[in-house]
């Protein structure tokens, strides 16, 4: 089955700077990459994603990239906020539909 | 719009033990899955439901079944509590023709501690 894995488990940055969180999938055939936000006590929310087709996606300070042939996608936070801090998940979904999640990484913007 | 819903947010239960976990899935949408996250890691798929029917299902035993209800509303049930079944379950609704082909709309979860 797929296999995510998502580096690093925690990161600081400086209020202004960029975070760059990796990961990386077994399985060439997943085809859906999505990144979930998720804040202390509740559920992962999406806020970006990628499909195979496709090597890059910004939504305004947010991108992902997307390496086929290397099997690894990478979320992009630019000018990082305060309100930025929270776990991040990357998630592969196979062909079967099924999602797989990283481990996550604890983002901590200080301001 | 009336997002997913769970019920309860906090329960305990002892080793032995069965407990039922339920969810309101987003309005319109017609798939449910179900997550369990153990503490510092990512949501680990248990199965999802389309159409009142389950149609995908992770690497968890058969003391782990579910429900989807004609309003499209599912539980979770699980039998045999272990001390590992400790997690937070969250479940997810989408919007798909039996398939989940984007995104996911997670509820808060409901926190289980098996003592």
């Amino acid at each position: 089955g797929e296999n995510v894995e998502q580096h690093p488990s925690t990161l600081s940055v400086q209020e202004g700077d960029s975070a760059v969180i990796k990961c990386t999938y077994s399985d060439s055939a997943s085809n859906y990459f999505p990144w979930y936000k998720q804040e202390l006590g509740k559920g992962p929310q999406l806020i970006i994603d990628i499909r195979s087709n496709v090597g890059e996606k910004k939504d305004q300070r947010i991108a992902v990239t997307l390496n086929k042939t290397a099997k690894h996608f990478s979320l992009h936070i630019t000018e990082t906020q305060p309100e930025d801090s929270a776990v991040y998940f990357c998630a592969a979904m196979d062909t079967g539909n099924q999602f797989y999640f990283g481990t996550g990484t604890s983002l901590t913007v200080i301001p | 719009e009336t997002g997913v819903t769970q019920s309860p947010t906090h329960l305990i239960k002892t080793r032995g033990q069965q407990v039922t976990l339920r969810c309101s899935s987003q309005s319109g949408h017609n798939t449910v899955s179900w997550y369990q996250q153990a503490l510092g890691q990512g949501p680990q798929f248990i199965f999802q439901y389309y159409r009142e029917e389950e149609n995908g299902r992770g690497n968890f035993p058969p003391r782990f079944s579910g429900l989807q209800f004609p309003n499209y509303s599912s539980e979770l049930n699980v039998n045999a509590l272990e001390l590992d079944d400790s997690a937070l379950y969250l479940c997810a609704s989408s919007l798909a023709g039996g398939q989940i082909t984007g995104e996911l709309f997670f509820g808060e979860g409901s926190r289980l501690t098996v003592l």
